[in-house]
């Protein structure tokens, strides 16, 4: 299994400019996020899918737009991107059915590095 | 924010144990504690959780106190591998489920 998979790893964009950063995982997991990282913080949770068909808002959506039309892939996209934006992007993916019931053990992929001019 | 309380920074000589502390004073009763690390610049690894009883796998053991205020992360034999900010995460699934809330963290550094 390949895991969880971001790309692109690295990406400059100008003021203004949309793109979409895609994540796909092969573990047949339901749940899907996408989590920011800003530099010498935790992260922060943008967007997150129980299952295809299904996404909902985390704590800072805006700015962002996601879909999910496959189990497989959660794409996010930029719709017209800011300085703001420069950060670190996490996706992570988890079964809610994983061994231990109720237990939250999220896979991450290895980030996509957004700066915005 | 984070609900948790960690020491920004700890180190640790390679071979012995690493005790990670985490102040979770306000948990409750269907809230799991949950350890994660992020190795430079990486993704965040899952390492382990437990509720109230101690846990151990092959990464790590993590006990609870009694009264479920606090914890401790223990890596038994830290090696140079293991430097990485490690994060201590209250979540009760549910409606939680997948909402971690990541604080700062522990930046552990092993020296050999």
């Amino acid at each position: 299994n390949a895991g969880v998979t971001q790309t692109p790893k690295f990406q400059v964009l100008k003021t203004g400019q949309s793109m979409t950063l895609q994540c796909a995982q092969d573990m047949n997991h339901e749940y899907m996020s996408w989590y920011r990282q800003d530099p010498g913080m935790g992260l922060r949770l943008i967007h997150y899918s129980v299952g295809a068909g299904i996404t909902d808002q985390g704590e800072v959506p805006n700015g962002y737009n996601v879909s999910r039309s496959t189990t497989e892939d959660f794409p996010l996209r930029l719709l017209s991107a800011a300085p703001s934006q420069t950060s670190v992007y996490f996706c992570a993916s988890s079964s809610w059915t994983s061994g231990r019931g109720r237990a939250d053990t999220q896979y991450f992929g290895p980030g996509t590095r957004l700066t915005v001019l | 924010d984070a609900k948790t309380t960690q020491p920004p920074s700890m180190d640790c000589a390679e071979g012995r144990a690493a005790n990670l502390p985490c102040n979770h004073s306000t948990i409750s009763g269907n809230e799991y504690v949950y350890w994660y690390r992020q190795i430079h610049s990486q993704g965040p690894q899952y390492i382990i959780h437990g509720l109230k009883n101690n846990e151990t796998n092959e990464m790590a053991s993590l006990i609870i106190t009694e009264d479920r205020k606090s914890s401790t992360l223990i890596l038994p034999h830290a090696t140079l591998r293991d430097t990485a900010v490690y994060y201590c995460i209250e979540n009760a699934g549910g409606t939680s489920y997948g909402k971690l809330t990541f604080g700062q963290g522990t930046i552990l550094t092993v020296h050999p």
